[in-house]
């Protein structure tokens, strides 16, 4: 099955810079690959995702990017605020048809940024 | 009905009781997950279903964890003889297949502890 590895599993920033986390995943056959925000005591909120027939894709200060070669995948926040300090999880998951699209999680990064 | 909406919120129960959580998921979506969170870790899969139908579950859901959709709208999740590692937050998410094809909504959870 799918495994989806995390990292750092915390980054501290310092607000106005930027946050970057990884994750690699196993399976070649996942084609889409979302991150969630969850903060404390909440349910995870979907943030940005991105498919397999795309490298990158951008809204507003995140951005994900895609190397499907190398079977990972990246989170960039830019101009980080302290509303931004929550965990972030990463996932992955096969075609609809083949894996019914449940989600494989990484471990989470706790983000802090401080002012 | 704007989100997808789990009850009990909190559930505390004695080793070896029964318990059942209820999911409503997003009105008209087809796919209706389980996941099972514990502290630091990401969502794990334990089982989904398209309408009525469960097509998957996950090697983690024992014998004493059953689910049910009995009409393809709202979902329980019964836990029977609960034990001290049953203790965690079990979340549920919809998805519409063939809208945005992937993204799943969650539900806030119903967190589990066993005493």
């Amino acid at each position: 099955g799918e495994n989806v590895e995390q990292h750092p599993s915390t980054l501290s920033v310092q607000e106005g810079d930027s946050a970057v986390i990884k994750c690699t995943y196993s399976d070649s056959a996942s084609n889409y690959f979302p991150w969630y925000k969850q903060e404390l005591g909440k349910r995870p909120q979907l943030i940005i995702d991105i498919r397999s027939n795309v490298g990158e894709k951008k809204d507003q200060r995140i951005a994900v990017t895609l190397n499907k070669t190398a079977k990972h995948f990246s989170l960039h926040i830019t101009e980080t605020q302290p509303e931004d300090s929550a965990v972030y999880f990463c996932a992955a998951s096969g075609s609809i048809k083949a894996a019914g699209n449940k989600l494989t999680f990484g471990g989470g990064t706790r983000v802090l940024v401080k002012p | 009905d704007t989100g997808v909406s789990q009850d009990p919120r909190h559930k505390i129960t004695k080793r070896g009781q029964n318990v059942t959580f209820r999911c409503d998921p997003i009105s008209e979506h087809n796919r209706l997950y389980w996941y099972r969170q514990t502290l630091g870790q990401g969502p794990e899969f334990l089982t989904y279903f398209q309408n009525e139908a469960q097509l998957e579950k996950s090697r983690l859901l024992s014998d004493r964890f059953s689910a049910e959709r009995p009409k393809g709208s709202f979902s329980t999740l019964e836990i029977q003889r609960t034990e001290q590692g049953d203790s965690a937050m079990y979340l549920c998410a919809s998805s519409l297949v063939a809208h945005r094809g992937d993204e799943q909504f969650f539900g806030p959870g119903t967190r589990l502890t066993v005493l």
